[in-house]
């Protein structure tokens, strides 16, 4: 099976620190993304991308960054972080060529910012 | 924004069909139509996905109109654990093929 993995399931940091969420998938899948996703908001999508050393930006990139320098491994970076970026992070990864099977998500990992 | 619209929630009895529509008027011809449900606390998961014609696997069948201006998902014998978040995606053709979730029917399925 694919395995999506985020390397914390709970976080807490700091206003002001910079954050790192580590996301590692092991299918050697061309796309990932990182979403946000908030009650009553839904999931949001942050950025995303198709190669490695490539992004997009998504719908919310305000606040965040990434970093894609192998192809198994897509960062989320806080810069610095703020109370509104507390929310549940998924990172997900898919092929490229569609239709395929779909998109696998990791467990996710619960950022709080106090 | 999200091209797809699903009622909030839904109830289903243990043990019947669960039947969750989806409306995507909206779609264009290379689109297709995926389903993701949600657990609780968990990431999303695929279920099912299809371009026009009715499709079935392990865990759900996809039931699209001719139209494919809606489609239902059917759980043929819902349990306590199918209670969770499904969502209806119509999937954006692009270089990014990224995901756009709507807010999704809450499902609970009730002994």
């Amino acid at each position: 099976d694919v395995k999506v993995t985020q390397s914390s399931r709970y976080l807490v940091k700091r206003t002001g620190e910079k954050v790192f969420l580590e996301c590692v998938q092991d299918m050697d899948h061309e796309n990932m993304f990182w979403y946000r996703q908030d009650p009553g908001l839904g999931l949001r999508l942050i950025y995303f991308s198709y190669d490695v050393k490539m992004k997009e930006k998504g719908d919310i990139p305000e606040g965040y960054s990434v970093s894609r320098e192998k192809k198994e491994r897509f960062s989320l970076i806080l810069e610095s972080a703020s109370t509104n970026q507390t929310s549940m992070y998924l990172c997900a990864s898919s092929l490229v060529v569609p239709p395929n099977y779909g998109y696998t998500f990791g467990s996710g990992t619960r950022l709080t910012v106090v | 924004d999200a091209k797809t619209t699903q009622p909030t929630s839904m109830d289903c009895a243990e043990g019947r069909a669960a039947n969750l529509p989806c409306n995507h008027s909206t779609i264009s011809g290379n689109e297709y139509v995926y389903w993701y449900r949600q657990i609780h606390s968990q990431g999303p998961q695929y279920i099912i996905h299809g371009l026009k014609n009715n499709e079935t696997n392990e865990m759900a069948s996809l039931i699209i109109t001719e139209d494919r201006k809606s489609s239902t998902l059917i759980l043929p014998h819902a349990t306590l654990r199918d209670t969770a978040v499904y969502y209806c995606i119509v999937r954006i053709y692009n270089q990014g093929g990224k995901l756009i979730f709507g807010q999704g029917t809450e499902l609970s399925v009730k002994p």
